[in-house]
């Protein structure tokens, strides 16, 4: 099952701008991830934000989660052609001890240099 | 130089034939996952392992085996049973020792059926 939904599919801005980008969720969360995949490639971990924090920095990137409406966003500022990749958010939980990531379908996003 | 390893890259397979990913890691990790990627999807659960010789089934476990002998490696076996098997895999792995830790993922296996 995907809970996570992610909005919008693609985007493209120029380098320089800011992207940004959402997820949607539909169960209590343990904590809420955010993870990057360049084309053909595995996924590289970019922050999480716990359940109770609702906002978190990380260099350039920006992440919020407000879980009374289960969402959360990634901001990316000052964009970067290298920053074309694509986005996923996954929703942490802990299911009878195990670590259970539940992904959304992705942000494609494009920096146009 | 630590970190998980997919092997092969690429690999096809004949209609009716078993094939096996390999997944292997050097991060003395407890818990090992697999996943299926389709175009433009996300990212779905095949199985997962908290411990050695032990096992469960994700979201999508039919057609797909898998085995546990030793901690540092998780290889995932597609059978003939999976009706459509071509796609991207996923092995990822994950410490566990306290919430908040994030899984590390493999380089992948494109698995192309002929």
């Amino acid at each position: 099952s995907q809970q996570g939904e992610e909005d919008p599919q693609a985007l493209s801005i120029q380098e320089g701008e800011n992207a940004t980008m959402n997820c949607s969720y539909k169960t209590s969360i343990n904590n809420l991830q955010w993870y990057r995949q360049n084309s053909g490639r595995g996924l590289v971990h970019l922050i999480l934000i716990r359940s109770n924090e609702r906002e978190k920095h990380s260099g350039r990137l920006r992440v919020t989660l407000d879980t009374s409406k289960k969402s959360s966003s990634l901001l990316i500022t000052a964009s970067r052609a290298a920053d074309t990749a694509s986005y996923f958010c996954a929703t942490d939980s802990l299911i009878q001890g195990a670590q259970k990531l539940v992904f959304g379908q992705g942000t494609r996003l494009t920096i146009n240099p | 130089d630590g970190g998980i390893t997919q092997s092969p890259k690429y690999l096809f397979r004949k209609e009716g034939q078993n094939v096996t990913l390999s997944c292997e890691q050097n991060l003395n990790h407890d818990a090992m996952y697999w996943y299926r990627q389709d175009p433009g999807q996300g990212l779905r659960l095949i199985y997962y392992s908290q411990i050695v010789n032990d096992f469960q089934k994700g979201d999508i476990a039919e057609g797909y085996s898998v085995s546990r002998e030793k901690k540092e490696s998780f290889p995932l076996t597609v059978t003939s049973a999976q009706k459509n098997p071509t796609a991207f895999y996923l092995c990822a792995s994950f410490d566990g020792t306290s919430l908040g830790d994030t899984q590390y993922f493999g380089p992948g296996t494109r698995l192309t059926v002929l």
